[in-house]
């Protein structure tokens, strides 16, 4: 199947400070790609639809100015959490959808969070 | 609005018994139906999908699901677990037009025992 790669993996930041996290549509450009987050054995929570040179469209209760989605090309989207607080910990997915597979949406690695 | 239920937490099989881990839907119209595998630490893996076609659809690692319209269910099965398959799995709705993304179930943990 297609490949979703997400950017980084684990990271470790300070609280107040910002930090980015990047997915990309290895073989398949993606107009629109989905960000999720996830807490410790939960089932992934919609925060925002992404898509490519627009804004995104956040879900209800997420904040838009905290966490800030950029789609600047076909392969491309970015969710940078600004500001960070130790509730912003989690694990966060991104999807993006395969309009050469059917519609498939195929998911990124996931980047682990940690506020400290 | 879509959703999807996923009755079980926890489904325990025996290592070659079949598996069979539960999934109805709630949506307008005809449904886009999607199973996926997590592992530990990582993100999802996709399985398999409904969109139209034999109701009866194959996927990935010998897994296989039905969509019943009737029940509007979508059980994932397999004939034969293996260890291996121990994970969180995922059932998925969304809906057939327009970027929509997937609306996501509780999710059920498969262990599958040696």
């Amino acid at each position: 199947g297609a490949v979703v790669s997400q950017h980084p993996s684990r990271v470790i930041c300070k609280s107040g400070t910002s930090v980015k996290i990047e997915c990309r549509s290895l073989d398949f450009q993606a107009t629109t790609m989905f960000w999720y987050r996830q807490f410790p054995k939960q089932s992934l929570m919609l925060m925002a639809t992404s898509n490519e040179g627009s804004k995104a469209t956040y879900e209800q209760g997420v904040e838009k100015d905290k966490f800030l989605i950029n789609h600047a090309s076909l392969t491309l989207s970015t969710l940078t959490v600004t500001s960070a607080h130790p509730e912003d910990s989690s694990f966060y997915i991104c999807s993006a959808i395969d309009r050469n597979s059917g519609n498939t949406i195929y998911f990124g690695e996931g980047s682990w969070l940690t506020v400290v | 609005a879509q959703s999807v239920a996923q009755p079980e937490d926890q489904v325990n099989v025996a290592e070659g018994n079949p598996l069979t881990v539960k999934c109805t839907y709630s949506v307008s119209g005809n449904p886009y139906l999607f199973w996926y595998v997590q592992y530990p630490n990582r993100g999802l893996q996709f399985l398999l999908k409904y969109i139209t076609g034999d109701n009866l659809v194959k996927g990935s690692y010998g897994f296989e699901a039905e969509f019943n319209k009737s029940q509007t269910s979508f059980h994932l099965k397999k004939p034969s677990a293996l260890v291996s398959d121990s994970a969180l799995y995922f059932c998925a709705v969304r809906a057939p037009s327009g970027n929509t993304p997937l609306v996501f179930g509780k999710g059920t943990r498969l262990s599958v025992i040696a």
